[in-house]
């Protein structure tokens, strides 16, 4: 099965640019990498996801490396509202099978 | 405000009660999941439906009976639940279940076994 690490926790500043990384160490050729946020009392909330080369929408930018062992999600400008606990998760071998990473709960201050 | 929608929202039981999760989702998917997720720990797959077909089961106890009636709805029955039990339980959907596509999570069902 696929791993993925997280760092626990990060903290930003409001306003400037946060880089939350994922290590997929064991992640196959065809599988997706999605990255998730989820506030407290909610369900995981798609944010962005990719194969191989970096991905922008409204809200998130997601850097893939070339090896694709590890991506970084990078919110331009944290808002307090971007508080919440952020997971990687990719499929294991072109299944329906996400494996989520140990998240990363991101504080913003204010 | 979600488009997966999850009843109840709040489960109480006993280890003897029979209940049931209800999870419906009108966005035309044909891949609905559900997982769960104890306290400050990632979601963890239990079943995946494809085209109202169970395809995954991951090793889930047989207490824990998925059920799929229709495109829209998926349930999940629970009896004879232990304590550790205890957890959110969220269903997602997505398009066709491939890996390049988002699953849209509901909100959950927080339940616990007394």
């Amino acid at each position: 099965d696929a791993k993925t690490t997280q760092p626990n926790s990060m903290e930003s500043n409001e306003e400037e640019p946060v880089h939350l990384p994922c290590n997929h160490s064991t992640i196959s050729g065809t599988d997706y990498i999605h990255w998730y946020r989820q506030l407290p009392s909610q369900g995981p909330e798609y944010v962005i996801h990719g194969l191989t080369s970096n991905v922008n929408n409204r809200m998130a930018s997601l850097a893939i490396a070339e090896d694709r062992k590890s991506s970084t999600l990078i919110l331009h400008r944290a808002t307090l509202r971007d508080a919440a606990v952020y997971y990687c998760a990719s499929t294991t071998s072109g299944t329906y099978k996400y494996i989520f990473g140990t998240g990363t709960r991101l504080k913003v201050l204010a | 405000d979600t488009e997966v929608t999850q009843t109840p929202k709040h489960l109480v039981m006993g280890m003897t009660n029979k209940k049931s999760l209800k999870c419906e989702q009108h966005m035309g998917h044909r891949a609905m999941y559900w997982y769960k997720q104890k306290a400050k720990k990632p979601p963890e797959l239990m079943f995946v439906y494809s085209y109202e077909k169970l395809s995954i089961n991951e090793s889930v106890p047989s207490r824990f009976s998925p059920e799929c009636p229709n495109s829209s709805l998926l349930n999940l029955h629970l009896h004879a639940l232990q304590p550790e039990d205890s957890a959110l339980y969220l269903c997602a959907s997505s398009r066709t279940g491939g890996s390049n596509q988002p699953q849209h999570f509901g909100d959950g069902t927080r339940l616990s076994i007394l």
